[in-house]
């Protein structure tokens, strides 16, 4: 079976600190994404990655940035959190043509004070 | 930008009814995926269907996909309380780099 973990279910952090969300998929995929989810607003994308040391700017990036320095692992950074920032933050991870489908990790639901 | 909208936004029912939830889209597509979120989990892959397939089956699941009419519909035959949970449907277009576009999602819930 195909896993994508993310590091943490639950995150609370204080606006401005610098804040890492890391995601790990074991299936050896060449795409993965971040999203955030929001009432009312659905899934939208922040990034995504089709490689290694690849990034790409999704529907809402500003604030975000991303890191990929190897093909399991995809870290999504906030550089300074802000209150509207507080989120569901789910990772996925795909095969990189586009006819499959993506396979998301539990989610990481932040909060920021 | 959200592209596929579901319809119902919520639906309720009984346990041994079927639910059927629609989605529309805006442009063309490569193909459409179901996804199913249980609450504050991740979204879990139910089924995809290409653009040239009208219908396709997996186990309680019939979805139809009308690229004339730029819609899709799941049915989920003889619910049960299990199947409570939030739908989406996601759409992948050919020129948008094999990026998911999902809707806003149908609240399902199955009463015992």
């Amino acid at each position: 079976d195909v896993k994508v973990t993310q590091s943490s279910r639950y995150l609370v952090k204080r606006t401005g600190e610098k804040v890492f969300l890391e995601c790990v998929q074991d299936m050896d995929h060449e795409n993965m994404f971040w999203y955030r989810q929001d009432p009312g607003l659905g899934l939208r994308l922040i990034y995504f990655s089709y490689d290694v040391k690849m990034k790409e700017k999704g529907d809402i990036p500003e604030g975000y940035s991303v890191s990929r320095e190897k093909k399991e692992r995809f870290s999504l950074i906030l550089e300074s959190a802000s209150t509207n920032q507080t989120s569901m933050y789910l990772c996925a991870s795909s095969l990189r043509t586009v006819i499959f489908e993506q396979f998301f990790g539990p989610g990481t639901r932040l909060t920021v004070l | 930008s959200q592209q596929g909208e579901e319809d119902p936004q919520a639906l309720s029912i009984q346990e041994g009814e079927n639910a059927t939830m629609n989605c529309s889209y805006k442009t063309s597509i490569n193909n459409l995926q179901w996804y199913r979120q249980n609450s504050g989990r991740g979204l879990v892959h139910l089924i995809l269907i290409r653009s040239n397939e009208r219908e396709k089956h997996s186990g309680r699941l019939r979805v139809t996909l009308d690229t004339s009419k730029k819609s899709s519909s799941l049915l989920i035959t003889a619910s049960r309380a299990a199947d409570t949970a939030s739908y989406f449907c996601a759409t992948v277009n050919d020129n948008q780099g094999g990026k998911l576009i999902f809707g806003q999602g149908t609240e399902l819930s199955v009463k015992p």
